[in-house]
């Protein structure tokens, strides 16, 4: 089984309407990061959360929120989806451990559409 | 501050011959740098990772990266190219007591036959 895991894998939605994109994991991690990765852009930072209490804003926060349910899920909303929000979403987790260098560790995606 | 600079977003190489992707670094203090690939509708996958040990550091599928402290660089190399080689490679950088990662724009390697 995976040990992160995103729903849903693909989405088409319309302009203005509510989306959330769900990311669960089983690899005990603290942290929990979601990334939105746009051609020749790279993989850019959302939000990012050490625990359950801690919520950050990345470089590129602004249409999107999000929510740490528990330790294991991290949840990303768009609450008026537009077409720039376009583009292939990822969560990651890593350690929080001294030693563990950041490593990051990838879900295996979720393509949004907003038409 | 950190960042990344991957040079050339496309890098064709021939089945067989040497893969050399180049990433340079950005960084005020000793860095974490990561090479991740990327297959078609996957997720990223860890390649390999410096973290101040070994300056050459090997990784998965026969790739390795040699950490130059003066060149500020980190780049990427194969011996010889395989088809499933293909994929998009993306360098990171992370530094101690800094806790997010910043990622490169990424390459995308063709290999071909």
């Amino acid at each position: 089984d995976a040990d992160v895991t995103q729903t849903p894998r693909n989405r088409i939605t319309k302009t203005g309407k509510r989306i959330m994109l769900e990311c669960s994991q089983t690899k005990g991690h603290d942290r929990m990061y979601w990334y939105r990765q746009d051609p020749g852009l790279g993989l850019r930072l959302i939000y990012y959360s050490f625990d359950v209490k801690d919520i950050n804003k990345g470089e590129i926060s602004d249409g999107y929120s999000v929510s740490r349910q528990a330790q294991a899920k991290f949840s990303l909303s768009l609450e008026s989806a537009i077409p720039n929000q376009t583009a292939l979403y990822f969560c990651a987790t890593s350690e929080s451990e001294t030693g563990s260098y950041n490593e990051q560790f990838f879900g295996p995606g979720t393509r949004l559409t907003v038409l | 501050a950190q960042s990344v600079t991957q040079l050339g977003s496309h890098v064709s190489v021939s089945e067989g011959a040497l893969v050399l992707l180049r990433c340079n670094y950005s960084s005020s203090v000793p860095p974490y740098l990561f090479w991740y690939v990327q297959y078609p509708n996957q997720g990223l996958q860890l390649l390999l990772k410096y973290t101040s040990a070994a300056t050459l550091v090997k990784g998965i599928n026969g790739f390795e990266a040699e950490f130059k402290k003066s060149e500020t660089s980190f780049h990427l190399t194969k011996p010889s190219a395989h088809m499933s080689d293909a994929a998009e490679y993306f360098c990171a950088v992370s530094v101690r007591g800094y806790q997010k990662v910043t990622f490169g724009t990424g390459t995308k390697l063709q290999v071909i036959p």
